[in-house]
């Protein structure tokens, strides 16, 4: 257990849905990142959320939206899904520096149909 | 923009054997971090080992190290006495702090395959 946890593990949906992607992060960890993994490719950077605010962000489509909470705990929402939304979605932690590296949840396998 | 390169999209090894992982990566920053992650087939993300750059020392960890060279933007990672276990995709990383940012990218990966 890294001590990030990702829920759900996996979701199948149909296109043109909503769905909501949680993440947790380490105990003490500030900052919040969500990366999606298509199919054997690498990591693509999403966006980033620092004690409750967006930071950095990335490649994120403007039918997806995050936000973290008071808790720390943040949620990953997609909406209008596509086919080419398939993809594993990571989130990781890390105390705010990212200077000691991320610690990475186990991920949610999203398969839309 | 800042890019890392992975040119080996797969490899295998003899298990006891050595390998080295390429990767190369573009930035104009001076201070920055470097790290290598490892994707099983479980998925989970998982930290190999990390390189500061301001550190002209090559980092270790246990059988896993780097080769280092700053000047020619190369952060090569050597695996020696190669176990099945190590069978993986393996990720390089490269990080510039900046704030509270500090964004990973990531190369596209290379796919090791350890055979027995």
């Amino acid at each position: 257990d890294s001590g990030v946890t990702q829920t759900p593990k996996h979701l199948i949906t149909a296109t043109g849905q909503r769905v909501t992607l949680r993440c947790s992060p380490r105990s003490g960890d500030l900052s919040v990142y969500w990366y999606q993994q298509s199919l054997d490719q690498g990591l693509q950077f999403l966006i980033q959320y620092y004690n409750g605010e967006e930071r950095a962000k990335g490649n994120i489509l403007e039918r997806f939206s995050a936000q973290q909470f008071p808790d720390l705990h943040s949620e990953l929402n997609l909406s209008s899904l596509e086919l080419g939304d398939s993809a594993l979605y990571f989130c990781a932690s890390n105390s705010g520096t990212g200077y000691g590296g991320y610690t990475f949840g186990s991920g949610t396998r999203l398969t839309v149909v | 923009a800042q890019t890392v390169t992975q040119s080996q999209p797969e490899m295998s090894v003899q298990e006891a054997e050595t390998v080295t992982l390429s990767c190369t990566y573009d930035t104009s920053e001076s201070n920055y971090y470097l790290f290598w992650y490892k994707q099983p087939p479980s998925r989970q993300m998982i930290l190999v080992i990390r390189q500061e750059a301001y550190k002209q020392q090559n980092a270790t960890e246990n059988r896993f190290s780097v080769n280092f060279q700053k000047a020619a933007k190369s952060f090569s990672l050597k695996i020696s006495d190669s176990q099945l276990g190590d069978t993986a995709m393996y990720f390089c990383a490269f990080m510039t702090p900046s704030g509270n940012t500090g964004k990973l990218i990531f190369g596209q990966g290379t796919t090791l395959q350890v055979k027995p």
